[in-house]
């Protein structure tokens, strides 16, 4: 099983839509989780960070279940410029150092 | 403003070139890393750092070495380049508790 799994997708989707995309991690020694958002031919930056009580930025909420190791990206009201790969991050601590381990993003395309 | 800058947008390379790739950030961040990304593969972690000196393989390091002989600077290495090296290289750097910061990305092509 890999370790951070996502549905690559894509997901197309008219403005105004709601979607939401799922993510599957598989070390239950994980301790944070994020949403990274990329552009096409940019670097991936933060979109945020999850927390286990689940959190909200405006149009976007993000959920988190520990004990189904599953997080979630709810993107409402979808816009153009929502269109971009998401990518779901996973940090592991009971590695040496504390690395970021990404799945493989899952594409949105949101049209007019 | 937060920054990390990798030396390099587009790189070509010759098979068999040893090749440096730079990554310096302004953060004081402990920790650094190098990915590549893939058209289908995503991000796969090559090294990371936890301190000056401090290296540890990722999941991918075959083919590659790292340097980091101070805080703000992380160097890939890439001893003897290969037409399957030919990548999107992205240098990231992070804090304790903060996130992952990346840099703009170096196409590498090796001909």
């Amino acid at each position: 099983r890999k370790e951070v799994e996502q549905d690559p997708g894509p997901f197309n989707v008219p403005e105004g839509a709601t979607v939401a995309f799922n993510c599957t991690y598989s070390n239950s020694a994980s301790q944070s989780f994020f949403w990274y958002r990329q552009d096409c031919r940019k670097e991936p930056k933060l979109l945020m960070s999850v927390y286990s009580s689940g959190n909200e930025d405006g149009r976007f909420t993000a959920q988190l279940n520990r004990a189904s190791q599953y997080i979630s990206l709810l993107i409402r009201d979808s816009k153009l410029s929502d269109s971009a790969t998401y990518l779901c991050v996973v940090n592991n601590l009971n590695q040496a150092g504390t690395a970021l381990i990404f799945g493989k993003g899952t594409t949105l395309s949101v049209s007019s | 403003d937060v920054k990390v800058t990798q030396s390099s947008r587009y790189l070509v390379k010759r098979t068999g070139e040893k090749v440096f790739l730079e990554c310096v950030q302004d953060m004081d961040h402990e920790n650094m890393f190098w990915y590549r990304q893939d058209p289908g593969l995503g991000l796969r972690l090559i090294y990371f750092s936890y301190d000056v000196k401090m290296k540890e393989k990722g999941d991918i390091p075959e083919g590659y070495s790292v340097s980091r002989e101070k805080k703000e600077r992380f160097s890939l290495i890439l001893e003897s380049a290969s037409t399957n090296q030919t990548s999107m290289y992205l240098c990231a750097s992070r804090g304790l508790i903060t996130e992952a910061f990346f840099g703009q990305g170096t196409r590498l092509t090796v001909v």
